[in-house]
């Protein structure tokens, strides 16, 4: 299975950049696209997606959200973060579509 | 508009098997997948499995001996069994659908989720 690292936390000052990284063990770029997605969850609420295919945003998704990276190496940034972005993000791979796989998850803490 | 209800036993007791169902509605389960995605108390996601748009299935690999994914289309809804069950699968299990097509293995739509406890 394809394994994804995550930090386990993360605390950033109100409206400074939050950057949130994700490495895979394996290569998830296939035929031009990285399957790598992002997904915010909070506290007794389901994950919301974020950004797919690394880079796009999901609708109704602010532009303070964005995403970059490919093959294994993948970020989430957030910027300017505001006080509601307080969440555990988690990044997850479909290039091995029989074997999907999330990141153990970044908690974000807002100073 | 898209929907996925989860509905089952909140109580499971060790050794018997769960059995969840997920009633969807706004689309159709022979254009979009399905899976089932779990998480224990204060941990992470774990993807357990799915069931495509063409009815194939793929489990994770871990739970693949005691999962069992299925659905009935005519009645709009996607059903989990797993056996055996012990303690540490004490989660909340939710629901989730394919962004825009089947294979697009990423999760735009969720569930509420429903917490299952396994306890004697």
């Amino acid at each position: 299975d394809i394994v994804l690292t995550q930090s386990p936390a993360l605390a950033v000052s109100l409206g400074q950049r939050a950057t949130i990284s994700c490495k895979t063990n394996q290569n998830v770029d296939y035929y031009g696209n990285s399957y790598m997605h992002w997904y915010q969850q909070k506290p007794g609420q389901q994950p919301k997606l974020l950004i797919y295919l690394a880079s796009n945003l999901a609708s109704g998704i602010p532009a303070r959200f964005s995403g970059r990276g490919s093959g294994t190496d993948f970020t989430l940034t957030i910027d300017p973060v505001e006080a509601d972005d307080t969440a555990t993000y988690y990044c997850q791979q479909s290039r091995n579509l029989r074997a999907l796989t999330f990141g153990s998850g970044t908690k974000l803490e807002i100073k | 508009q898209v929907q996925l209800k989860e509905s089952g036993p909140g109580l499971v007791q060790p050794s018997q098997t769960l059995s969840l169902t997920c009633t969807v509605s706004g689309f159709s389960l022979t254009s979009n997948s399905v899976h089932w995605v779990r998480q224990p108390p204060g941990k992470g996601l774990e993807w357990m499995g799915g069931i495509w748009g063409d009815g194939s299935t793929d489990y994770n690999s871990a739970l693949k001996s005691r999962l069992s994914i299925s659905r009935d289309t005519s009645k709009s809804q996607v059903f989990l069994k797993m056996n055996s069950l012990q303690t540490d699968d004490t989660a909340i299990y939710f629901c989730t659908r394919s962004h825009y097509y089947s294979a697009h293995g990423w999760f735009a739509y969720w569930g509420q989720g429903t917490l299952v406890t396994v306890s004697s």
